[in-house]
């Protein structure tokens, strides 16, 4: 069965500052990946996917992560982040064919200092 | 205005009583799913669907039920089997082996 381990239960970060949110995923062939942000109260958004190709992979809000196949790892990482970013992030996992089967980690939330 | 839609936001349950949660979709997406989200313990699939007339149990399907009559709607039924139905309900659709996208979601209490 895939799962997706998600570490950190919160992270603190100063305004500015870089940021690396840690996924490690349990799945018997190449997995598909996503990355997925909720703030209070909220639904989830995309921030970013991968499903083949550059293991390197950007989306939205500045993010972007990075796919190690031999560390089974798909951290999250921004150059410097803003005060609008502090939400809950959550890593997730899908068999190929996408989203039918989506496992989800159980999130880290982030908080900012200004 | 494509999108997700999840009604009500707030729902207030008494014990022993039926609700349904309801969710709309205008992305002509062929794919819906339900998500429970309790604190720390991020996303549990209840039910999705991935065509007209046809779901399947996620992981946490007892003490609910859902439909899909049309392709746009899958309302979630919270039974009274349910135990611990307190919660805050996400309903995602998608297009066939893609991304899931999610609605604004649903909280429920039980009084």
């Amino acid at each position: 069965a895939q799962s997706v381990t998600q570490p950190d239960i919160h992270i603190t970060v100063s305004e500015g500052a870089s940021l690396e949110l840690r996924c490690n995923y349990s799945y018997g062939a190449t997995p598909y990946l996503f990355w997925y942000v909720q703030s209070p109260g909220q639904g989830l958004q995309l921030l970013l996917k991968y499903f083949s190709g550059d293991t390197l992979v950007q989306g939205i809000k500045g993010f972007e992560a990075e796919f190690k196949r031999s560390q089974s790892s798909f951290n999250l990482r921004k150059p410097s982040v803003h005060w609008s970013d502090a939400a809950e992030y959550f890593c997730a996992v899908a068999g190929p064919g996408g989203g039918n089967k989506l496992t989800f980690g159980t999130g880290t939330q982030l908080k900012v200092e200004l | 205005d494509g999108g997700i839609t999840q009604s009500p936001k707030y729902l207030f349950r008494k014990e022993g009583q039926n609700v349904t949660l309801s969710c709309e979709q205008n992305l002509n997406h062929d794919a819906m799913y339900w998500y429970r989200q309790d604190p720390g313990q991020g996303l549990r699939l209840i039910y999705y669907s991935q065509i007209v007339n046809d779901f399947q149990k996620g992981d946490i399907a007892e003490g609910y039920s859902v439909s899909r009559e049309k392709k746009e709607s899958f309302p979630l039924t919270v039974t009274s089997a349910q135990k611990n139905p307190t919660a805050f309900y996400l309903c995602a659709s998608s297009s066939r082996q893609d991304t899931q996208y999610f609605g604004p979601g649903t909280r429920l209490t039980v009084l």
